[in-house]
């Protein structure tokens, strides 16, 4: 058990719609990381936040958007929902994300399921 | 966008057998992150390489960073069937980057 913990574990819905997963770090950690993993494209970084504020960007979708809350949960929102958006999305949080060397603690994943 | 290649993609093996496992980019990191994948669950840190030329063991897996810190290797001794999984290997571009990036993984298969 990493500590990092994800909602929902499996979730299916239509293109078009809109859905909310949901990340909390473990005790202590102040940065949350959302990836994105899909069979083609491996692990893909999306976006980072430290301590309520966006840090780091990657390959993030328009119709994607993240906060992270001051209790230091975050929130991946994902609308307009098409076929390839279908995926596994992990959160991580680690402890102190400046330093270069960070181990990252991962969640079990959110599976997205678009019909 | 740093990229790191994974090689091979796919290993599948016989109980007890060795293996080594691939990860190269043209780019220079700081330092480099081994992490373990299992069905259902998400990555473990197995390790992390921070000087060129380390080499780090852990039990029966040795890690190495290159000495121009763009590539590493895994070699797993002896491998088991709790070995199996998909390995991943992760780059830190620099002092002060929060993004880490991850290469594709090789999925390995001990067979008994």
């Amino acid at each position: 058990d990493s500590g990092v913990t994800q909602t929902p574990k499996h979730l299916i819905t239509a293109t078009g719609q809109r859905v909310t997963l949901r990340c909390s770090p473990r005790s202590g950690d102040l940065s949350v990381y959302w990836y994105q993993q899909s069979l083609d494209q491996g692990l893909q970084f999306l976006i980072q936040y430290y301590n309520g504020e966006e840090r780091a960007k990657g390959n993030i979708l328009e119709r994607f958007s993240a906060q992270q809350f001051p209790d230091l949960h975050s929130e991946l929102n994902l609308s307009s929902l098409e076929l390839g958006d279908s995926a596994l999305y992990f959160c991580a949080s680690s402890v102190d994300p400046f330093m270069g060397t960070g181990e990252l603690f991962f969640g079990e994943g959110s599976r997205l399921t678009v019909l | 966008t740093q990229l790191l290649e994974q090689s091979p993609q796919f290993l599948s093996i016989q109980e007890g057998e060795n293996l080594t496992v691939y990860c190269n980019s043209s780019s220079v990191f700081s330092s480099l992150q081994w992490y373990r994948q299992e069905p259902g669950e998400g990555p473990v840190l197995l390790v992390t390489v921070v000087t060129g030329g380390e080499v780090k063991k852990l039990k029966r897996l040795t890690f190495q960073f290159g000495d121009a810190r763009k590539d590493s290797s895994l070699h797993i001794t002896a491998a088991q069937t709790g070995d199996t999984g998909l390995y991943l290997c992760a780059g830190y571009s620099g002092a002060g980057s929060y993004q880490l990036t991850f290469g594709k993984g090789t999925k390995l298969s001990v067979i008994p």
